[in-house]
């Protein structure tokens, strides 16, 4: 069974600074992953997409890679804002999915302080 | 990209009540949706998702219902509120290969 694991579960960091997001999943048979960002009370935006193919994906100040075999994804936030703060969720559509169900991490949630 | 609509916003309704919450999709033809809940301090839990009209598949037994009267809409419904079902849903669609997420309802069940 896929598990989608994401740590750390908080982060705070000083504005300015370079971060990383981590995320891990079981089952390396995936299609795609999927970032996508929360702020509170609000639904969820998509961020990045990296296909099964693809080793990452560019976004302005974001960056996610992909490394399938190890079954590892990571998002770089450069230069971080405060703009920035909010929770932070990746998730993974199965290769064995015809529907396009998506396996979900906990989130990450980032404050970046002024 | 796609737009979805989710309403209504929040909702606060008594234990038994009914249930009745809409999402519609704009800029997408035959997509898959999807209800999803989100409890206080938890992830993301799939309730439901359609391939089509009228094809809807359950991944949790539970207190819902869903049902898709067209290709753009998606209800969720309930016949009596219970208290664990206050979350805030959030309807899904998916064209070909990227999720897009509507802004959800924050359903408070008293």
């Amino acid at each position: 069974k896929q598990e989608v694991t994401q740590i750390p579960a908080a982060l705070s960091v000083p504005e300015g600074e370079n971060l990383v997001l981590n995320c891990s999943f079981t089952d390396s048979a995936i299609y795609n992953l999927q970032w996508f960002r929360q702020d509170p009370g609000k639904g969820l935006t998509s961020l990045l997409l990296i296909q099964s193919s693809q080793r990452e994906q560019t976004s302005g100040r974001l960056n996610a890679s992909l490394d399938k075999s190890s079954g590892r994804s990571t998002l770089y936030i450069a230069a971080s804002q405060p703009g920035d703060s909010a929770t932070y969720l990746c998730a993974v559509r199965e290769l064995s999915s015809n529907t396009g169900k998506l396996i979900f991490g906990q989130g990450t949630t980032l404050q970046v302080k002024p | 990209s796609q737009t979805i609509h989710q309403w209504p916003a929040t909702l606060v309704q008594p234990v038994g009540s009914p249930l009745s919450l809409e999402c519609t999709v704009e800029g997408t033809s035959n997509p898959n949706l999807y209800w999803y809940r989100q409890a206080a301090g938890r992830g993301l839990q799939l309730l439901f998702y359609s391939v089509g009209i009228g094809q809807i598949s359950s991944e949790v037994p539970q207190n819902l219902s869903a049902s898709r009267p067209q290709d753009r809409q998606f209800i969720l419904s309930s016949k009596k509120l219970l208290l664990s079902d206050s979350g805030f849903y959030l309807c899904a669609s998916t064209g070909y290969n990227e999720q897009f997420f509507g802004p959800g309802t924050r359903l408070t069940v008293l």
